[in-house]
């Protein structure tokens, strides 16, 4: 059974402080996987799309690593603002292009 | 490039009438994705197109949904009879190398 977990559930963070959070997939059968950041009431936008181990994206204030051989992967936000506040989802692609979702990251920010 | 556009953006209908969701994808991309979001549940792919050919549909809840996709334009999502359980957020998503690109959405209520 292929999972996917996100860590932590939620998080609360003062404006202007860094954070980061966890993806962990399985470390078998990668294809791909996404980042998504999904505010209420919108559909969810990409952020980040990744395939290679080692793989490190930067959008911003927000950037990402991929480690596929151990299964996992961080979200960084560099000084957060109110805006950032939103669920972080990833995804986890298996070369068979199964997609499984994380249960996500809600990300609240405080002023 | 207007995006993925999904319609109806609500719809409340009663227990036991059919229900379309339509959903006009993103030209070029060549596959296409119907999900459904719930808070219990969080997002569950229902089916997935590759080239207008149903790929997989192991994610369709039971025979009362149906999804079609009869060009590369457009695609259908039916549910019929419908029930209340069924109410949740339905989108329409498709590749790109930056990941899904969502459509807005449509939010269902079955009464």
């Amino acid at each position: 059974i292929l999972n996917v977990e996100q860590s932590p559930q939620s998080l609360h963070v003062q404006e202007g402080d860094s954070t980061n959070f966890t993806c962990s997939f399985p470390s078998s059968n990668f294809y791909a996987l996404h980042w998504y950041r999904w505010e209420t009431a919108k559909s969810p936008e990409a952020l980040f799309v990744m395939t290679l181990n080692g793989d490190e994206k930067k959008k911003g204030r927000i950037s990402a690593t991929l480690n596929t051989k151990e299964g996992y992967s961080y979200l960084y936000i560099k000084g957060s603002q109110p805006e950032d506040s939103a669920t972080y989802l990833c995804a986890f692609i298996a070369s068979n292009y199964q997609l499984i979702w994380g249960a996500g990251t809600k990300l609240i920010i405080k002023p | 490039d207007a995006g993925v556009i999904q319609s109806p953006r609500h719809e409340v209908t009663e227990m036991g009438q059919e229900v379309t969701l339509r959903c006009k994808p993103i030209s070029g991309h060549d596959y296409l994705f119907w999900y459904r979001q719930t808070m219990m549940r969080g997002l569950e792919l229902l089916i997935y197109f590759n080239n207008n050919v149903p790929i997989d549909d192991s994610g369709m809840p039971e025979d009362r949904f149906s999804a079609k996709m009869p060009n590369a334009s457009f695609s259908t999502l039916k549910i019929q009879p419908s029930e209340p359980r069924d109410s949740a957020v339905y989108f329409c998503a498709v590749d790109s190398y930056y990941g899904y690109t969502f459509g807005s959405g449509t939010r269902l209520t079955v009464v």
